[in-house]
């Protein structure tokens, strides 16, 4: 059972538009929800993260939109570079159960 | 800041051998992680540990994978005996409560 799911598997956009990645959960017990991005070769890093005390999380140019009533999630990263290519993971814990991660998605942005 | 370290960063063995993966968390964190990633795909999750106790595993996590954290030291994954589908790459990772978890750079693991 995917516990997680993510889209689009790919994604490409022009320099300064804004890239939208959409996730979705099934376990309503699940209470924090980051996201991480990977470069090629390297491990996960963690770039951003909500819990649904609001539907709202910005970090400079990466927000997170939280809609708890529907299960999901996206990350709008603003002003796109060429620097953020990379595929992007979105995930859901709680204080139980280790993080379950999406399958993905591999942003390219082109200049 | 703080590095989860993992030793070695590529393994190479023959099938049906063992092998066993390190990991070094950061020092004050308490919840430890093995995740397996083949291909740049997506993490999927194998275990997670906690107080000396394996807390929650997947179906991935075979009868032939076994962790242990010894007395304090490495964070340890053992598989025995290894298949060709164990090749993957293998990332450690780990946390405070209710934190996102920081991950090791990864162990390559190639089974020939």
């Amino acid at each position: 059972q995917q516990q997680v799911r993510q889209s689009p598997q790919s994604l490409t956009v022009w320099e300064g538009e804004t890239a939208i990645l959409n996730c979705s959960y099934e376990d309503s017990t699940f209470d924090y929800f980051p996201w991480y991005h990977q470069f090629p070769g390297e491990s996960p890093a963690l770039l951003i993260a909500i819990r649904p005390v609001s539907n709202k999380k910005e970090d400079g140019r990466f927000t997170i939109f939280f809609n708890k009533r529907e299960k999901k999630f996206s990350l709008h990263i603003a002003d796109s570079q060429p620097g953020d290519s990379a595929t992007y993971f979105c995930a859901a814990t709680n204080n139980n159960n280790a993080p379950r991660f999406g399958a993905g998605t591999k942003l390219s942005v082109k200049p | 800041g703080p590095k989860v370290l993992q030793i070695p960063s590529h393994q190479i063995i023959d099938m049906g051998q063992m092998v066993t993966l390190n990991c070094d968390p950061v020092s004050n964190h308490l919840y430890f992680y093995w995740y397996k990633q083949i291909l740049g795909q997506q993490m999927e999750f194998l275990v997670n540990f906690y107080n000396g106790k394996v807390m929650e595993k997947s179906k991935l996590f075979k009868d032939q994978f076994s962790v242990e954290r010894p007395d304090g030291s490495y964070f340890t994954l053992k598989i025995q005996p290894t298949a060709l589908e164990d090749s993957a790459v293998y990332f450690c990772a780990s946390s405070f409560r209710d934190q996102a978890p920081l991950f090791g750079e990864g162990t390559r693991l190639s089974v020939l």
